[in-house]
């Protein structure tokens, strides 16, 4: 499968700031990428389907003003959370698209955000 | 919408069998199935894309009834690593590789 990596794992900001995430894909070239979000105990949700070189398309209920999504290689997509509010602390999750034979996603490893 | 996964939640001695379910009120292109462990990314596991397909991974293996629209994932002699929350994504017809996730099955596998 396919091997994605995300940083920062962690991140603690106050109320008020923005803060990027980055989404790698370390071993194929993604024309694809997904991000979700997870609340504790609770299933992934998907926030926005990133496509390299055109807009991202975000699902119902999610500001594309508030979480920005730029793929603008087919190894990088970032979310960046501008003025995070203590709401906005969660799991972000990152996944890549792939294609042929088994088509399926491939999950980063998260990051976990806590706005204070 | 999203699939109804069942049971919640499944506690299991080591050896002892269970099975995941996961059914789709629309009309399903693939289901997918992955395992998270607390803290961490969701891990594939397999894909089902027709009807009647069964499929394993270890011990673990789904089975895919295209008609109904369910998948059932069967953990076989279960092994104290099978413990964490089974989670079923499905593809609808026209989705372009959109997943859309269940609930979850939280397992828990005692010694």
């Amino acid at each position: 499968g396919a091997v994605v990596s995300q940083h920062p794992s962690r991140v603690i900001c106050k109320s008020g700031t923005s803060v990027k995430i980055e989404c790698r894909s370390l071993d194929f070239q993604a024309t694809t990428m997904f991000w979700y979000r997870q609340f504790p105990k609770q299933s992934l949700m998907l926030m926005a389907t990133s496509n390299e070189g055109s807009k991202a398309t975000y699902e119902q209920g999610v500001e594309k003003d508030k979480f920005l999504i730029n793929h603008a290689s087919l190894t990088l997509s970032t979310l960046t959370v501008t003025s995070a509010h203590p709401e906005d602390s969660s799991f972000y999750i990152c996944s890549v698209a792939s294609f042929g034979l088994q088509e399926t996603q491939y999950f980063g490893p998260g990051t976990r955000l806590l706005v204070l | 919408q999203q699939p109804v996964q069942s049971p919640q939640a499944v506690i299991l001695r080591e050896g002892e069998d269970a099975v995941i379910n996961c059914s789709s009120s629309k009309a399903l292109y693939s289901v997918h199935w992955y395992r998270q462990k607390h803290g961490e990314a969701p891990v594939f596991l397999m894909i089902l894309l027709k009807g009647g397909e069964q499929k394993g991974h270890e011990k673990i293996s789904a089975s895919f009834n295209e008609k109904k629209q369910q998948s059932s994932l069967y953990l076989t002699a279960s092994q104290l690593s099978y413990s964490g929350t089974y989670f079923c994504g499905t593809e609808g017809m026209a989705a372009g590789n959109k997943l859309t996730f269940g609930g979850g099955t939280r397992v828990l596998v005692k010694p």
